[in-house]
């Protein structure tokens, strides 16, 4: 089992709509999630991070973390073609200072 | 916000030569900094955490006299890689913690690699 899993996608939503990405984790010891978009050829840009159960909302985007279920999620709502990118979900698991990617979902916002 | 600067930003280089790349944390101190590698189509690898002043630790399979990695001062680390064979094209992308370990993990923009 991976440590950080994630849809590999591609997920294509059209514009306007709600795009969901999803990813579990299986230290239950991780403490600190992330999420991170990734253009092709670019490096990672931090657009939410989650420390604690529930919802985190930052303007378009929501994460939501569910420590019982080992499972965090981003919402992006009112998806535009620019948030077409990879999304790469992160876990540090608190003792050790490094995150833990999964291996992204890439997403198509179709115009 | 913390920036961290990451040079060059491609380099081609031949087999058997050596590449060195840059890291720098711009307007923070940062006592550790990441290394990691990105295939194409994959997600990102860890292969060291570099601490200040000391020695570099290597994620498994990572060979650590062929990825050099020092981190003399608070603002900078340095990824060499010796000896460069054409399997070792690829991104790589520092990172920096300003803080403590929940807070501020900012990434360099990024190095493309290619050996020919």
């Amino acid at each position: 089992q991976k440590e950080v899993e994630q849809n590999s996608g591609p997920l294509s939503v059209p514009e306007g709509a709600i795009a969901s990405l999803n990813c579990t984790y299986s230290d239950r010891g991780s403490q600190s999630f992330f999420w991170y978009r990734q253009y092709s050829g670019k490096s990672p840009e931090l657009i939410m991070s989650i420390y604690s159960n529930g919802d985190k909302e930052d303007g378009r985007f929501t994460a939501q973390l569910n420590k019982a279920s080992q499972y965090v999620s981003l919402l992006i709502r009112d998806s535009q073609p620019s948030d077409s990118a990879t999304y790469l979900c992160a876990v540090n698991k608190g003792s050790a200072r490094q995150l833990t990617f999964g291996s992204g979902t890439q997403l198509t916002v179709l115009p | 916000g913390a920036v961290v600067s990451q040079h060059p930003s491609w380099v081609i280089c031949k087999s058997g030569t050596s590449v060195k790349i840059e890291c720098r944390s711009l307007d923070f101190q940062a006592t550790t900094m990441f290394w990691y590698r990105q295939f194409p189509k994959q997600s990102l690898m860890l292969m060291a955490t570099s601490n200040e002043g000391s020695k570099a630790t290597y994620e498994q399979g990572v060979e650590k006299d062929k990825f050099l990695i020092n981190h003399a001062s608070l603002t900078l680390s340095t990824l060499t890689v010796t000896s460069a064979h054409p399997e070792d094209s690829s991104f790589y992308i520092c990172s920096a913690i300003e803080g403590g370990a929940n807070y501020g993990y900012t990434f360099g923009s990024g190095t493309r690699l290619t050996v020919v």
